[in-house]
């Protein structure tokens, strides 16, 4: 099966501080990422939609500004929280569609990058 | 925004006994899919099943589907303790590629 990797797997940094977070599609060509926070027993939040060669698209109330999406190639994607601050610790998850699964929905997760901010 | 409820938000039950977990959502979708998150991890994908069906199996798991109601459950027989995880839906909306979670049931199976 599709198999996406994030990296770093957990990064603690100081308050003012930029943090890049890595997801990559291993065995497929993602033109779709997406990017998602968890906060602790809670659901997943949709952040942003990744479109290689395109800007992301953003969700309502996310700051474009704040977490900065690059999507350069067909198997990387790039989450940059600039400016972290205690509030944006949290567990930031990527995912990818399969363009090989045309028509089917699943969506192939990373494993998580949990960030801390003091 | 969150379109799914899912309920309940915990479930605990002995090893071999059967779960049910259900799920509610508010727009007309393409598809509803369920996801399992052991803790800390990503997610897995388990099964989807489209708006134009009414059940579907796989392995030990069933999911049904009432598009009426706007509902979908997940059973999951003969459990393990190896089930002991968060269980996600999530909804597809036609032409749309995002999905939309639902806040997520905590299974726990106690042996």
């Amino acid at each position: 099966g599709a198999v996406v990797s994030q990296h770093p797997s957990w990064v603690i940094c100081k308050s003012g501080t930029s943090v890049k977070i890595e997801c990559r599609s291993l065995d497929f060509q993602a033109t779709t990422m997406f990017w998602y926070r968890q906060f602790p027993k809670q659901s997943l939040m949709l952040m942003a939609t990744s479109n290689e060669g395109s800007k992301a698209t953003y969700e309502q109330g996310v700051e474009k500004d704040k977490f900065l999406i690059n999507h350069a190639s067909l198997t990387l994607s790039t989450l940059t929280v600039t400016s972290a601050h205690p509030e944006d610790s949290s567990f930031y998850i990527c995912s990818a569609r399969d363009p090989r699964l045309a028509g089917v929905g699943e969506q192939f997760f990373g494993p998580g990058t949990r960030l801390t901010v003091l | 925004s969150q379109q799914g409820e899912e309920d309940p938000q915990a479930l605990s039950i002995q090893e071999g006994e059967n779960a049910t977990m259900n799920c509610s959502y508010k727009t007309s979708i393409n598809n509803l899919q369920w996801y399992r998150q052991n803790s800390g991890r990503g997610l897995v994908h388990l099964i989807l099943i489209r708006s134009n069906e009414r059940e579907k199996h796989s392995g030990r798991l069933r999911v049904t589907l009432d598009t009426s109601k706007k509902s979908s459950s997940l059973l999951i027989t003969a459990s393990r303790a190896a089930d002991t995880a968060s269980y996600f839906c999530a909804t597809q909306t036609q032409g749309a590629q995002k999905l939309v979670f639902g806040q997520g049931t905590r299974l726990t199976i106690n042996p």
